[in-house]
């Protein structure tokens, strides 16, 4: 079974600084695809960003970027210029093509930017 | 598009009971996976279903059912309730392509007493 290790149970960051979170993962699959999830206080999940395991080149949405280390098995969120709307449980999650959709996620890391 | 929706929102359930959750996935999108998360155990996968197929189930008791319709929305069933069934139970769908991003709804608070 896949493992999905999240170290930083609690972060904080202040409004307009960078934040990295954490992500390791356990496989021994060549093809997969990783995610990274927020779930805002009103409790709806939204995907942040995705990562293809084949993709060597680190995946980037406006001020949200992965640090994706295949060999190393890691898959770190980076969060530019902070927003207080950025104040979220965050989740990573690994995914294997051909299971029925089935994700692991970790434990998550609960991220709130102070003003 | 219209999002994931999930009812009832908040259910109150005692020991031993039934209970029906019910999923509304994305228009055109087949594939339906529920998800339990507890402050404890985080999120766990439950099953998902794709054209009315459970494709992937997970480690959970068969007291936990599913089916999913024509129409691609999506029940799950649990029964004889638990103590430790309190949870949020979430829905998430996707579609039949592979882009493997899966949308999430707001989630069924169930809690049992």
């Amino acid at each position: 079974a896949q493992t999905v290790t999240q170290s930083q149970p609690e972060m904080s960051v202040q409004e307009a600084e960078t934040v990295t979170l954490s992500c390791t993962y356990d496989t021994s699959e060549n093809n997969y695809y990783l995610f990274w999830y927020k779930q805002p206080p009103s409790r709806q999940m939204i995907l942040v960003i995705r990562q293809e395991a084949y993709k060597q080149q680190n995946a980037t949405e406006n001020r949200f970027s992965v640090n994706f280390q295949k060999a190393a098995k890691s898959f770190s969120l980076k969060i530019s210029d902070s927003q207080l709307g950025d104040t979220a449980m965050y989740f990573c999650a690994f995914m294997k093509p051909n299971t029925g959709n089935q994700f692991y996620f970790g434990t998550g890391t609960s991220l709130t930017v102070i003003p | 598009k219209a999002g994931v929706t999930q009812t009832p929102r908040y259910l109150i359930k005692t020991r031993g009971q039934q209970v029906t959750l019910s999923c509304s996935p994305i228009s055109g999108h087949r594939s339906v996976s529920w998800y339990q998360q507890t402050p404890g155990q985080g999120l766990q996968f439950l099953f998902e279903y794709f054209s009315e197929t459970q494709r992937n189930k997970g480690n959970f008791p068969g007291r936990f059912s599913g089916r999913q319709f024509s129409n691609s929305r999506s029940e799950m069933n649990v029964s004889t309730l638990e103590l430790g069934d309190s949870a949020l139970y979430l829905c998430a769908s996707a579609e039949a392509g592979p882009s493997y991003e899966q949308y999430f709804g707001p989630g069924t608070r169930l809690t049992v007493t």
